[in-house]
């Protein structure tokens, strides 16, 4: 299986910063790769798909980057509906696997 | 717009089966560039994938190995819904279950979760 690792784990932040997340695969997984943010209680939401198309509806604040085993996911201004939970997840290969999750919180 | 709903029962016995529904609205089960997914999500082992049923001319499926033994992904065109069912089951089933929409054009992507449907294993 391809294993995705996120860092930070965990990200305290300020309205108006600008934050980076990366997801690191295990092996090439060329552009095949998704970011989504979940609330407590709700459902992911894709933001980004094939790992730099911002998905219909997403505020262009949500930027993706990368391919191969790098990825990152840039928020340039950070919202108050921004802190959640984040997940990358490949598309590359059965079985299809998430990323353990960055959470930001606020500072 | 798509929805995707789900139904099932919230406790389950070890051993028994876990079943789930998710009724399709706005698009088809059968669609051609689609593909309804199962996922679940716990404490202990984050978000899982689990498996997918997709018409392509005919149906195939796809499932994790992990649950490949016990698991059952099933169209029903008449209804538009997909079920799931989860044979043998044991408290580390204890999960968040979610149906979502993969659109399998262009890399990918879960564009459409349902509700998610909290199963917990005991007796």
């Amino acid at each position: 299986d391809i294993q995705l690792t996120q860092s930070p784990s965990f990200l305290s932040a300020s309205v108006g910063d600008r934050v980076t997340i990366t997801c690191r695969a295990s092996q090439g997984i060329s552009s095949y790769l998704a970011w989504y943010h979940q609330k407590p209680g709700k459902a992911p939401s894709l933001l980004i798909y094939a790992a730099s198309t911002l998905q219909s509806g997403v505020p262009s604040r949500f930027s993706g980057s990368g391919s191969g085993t790098e990825f990152t996911l840039t928020i340039s201004s950070l919202q108050p509906e921004d802190f959640a939970t984040y997940y990358c997840q490949q598309f590359n290969t059965h079985p299809f696997t998430f990323g353990p999750g960055t959470t930001v919180d606020i500072k | 717009q798509v929805q995707l709903q789900q139904s099932g029962p919230g406790l389950v016995k070890p051993s028994q089966t876990l079943s789930l529904t998710c009724v399709i609205s706005g698009d088809s089960v059968s669609s051609n560039s689609a593909a309804w997914n199962w996922i679940r999500q716990s404490p202990s082992r984050g978000l899982e994938w689990l498996g997918r049923t997709y018409y392509r001319s005919k149906w195939y499926n796809d499932y994790a190995l992990s649950v490949k033994s016990r698991i059952t992904i099933n169209p029903d065109t008449s209804k538009n819904q997909v079920s799931l069912q989860l044979n043998s089951v044991t408290p580390e089933d204890t999960a968040l279950y979610y149906c979502a929409r993969e659109l399998t054009s262009n890399y990918g992507r879960f564009d459409f979760w349902g509700q998610g449907t909290l199963v917990t294993v005991s007796s």
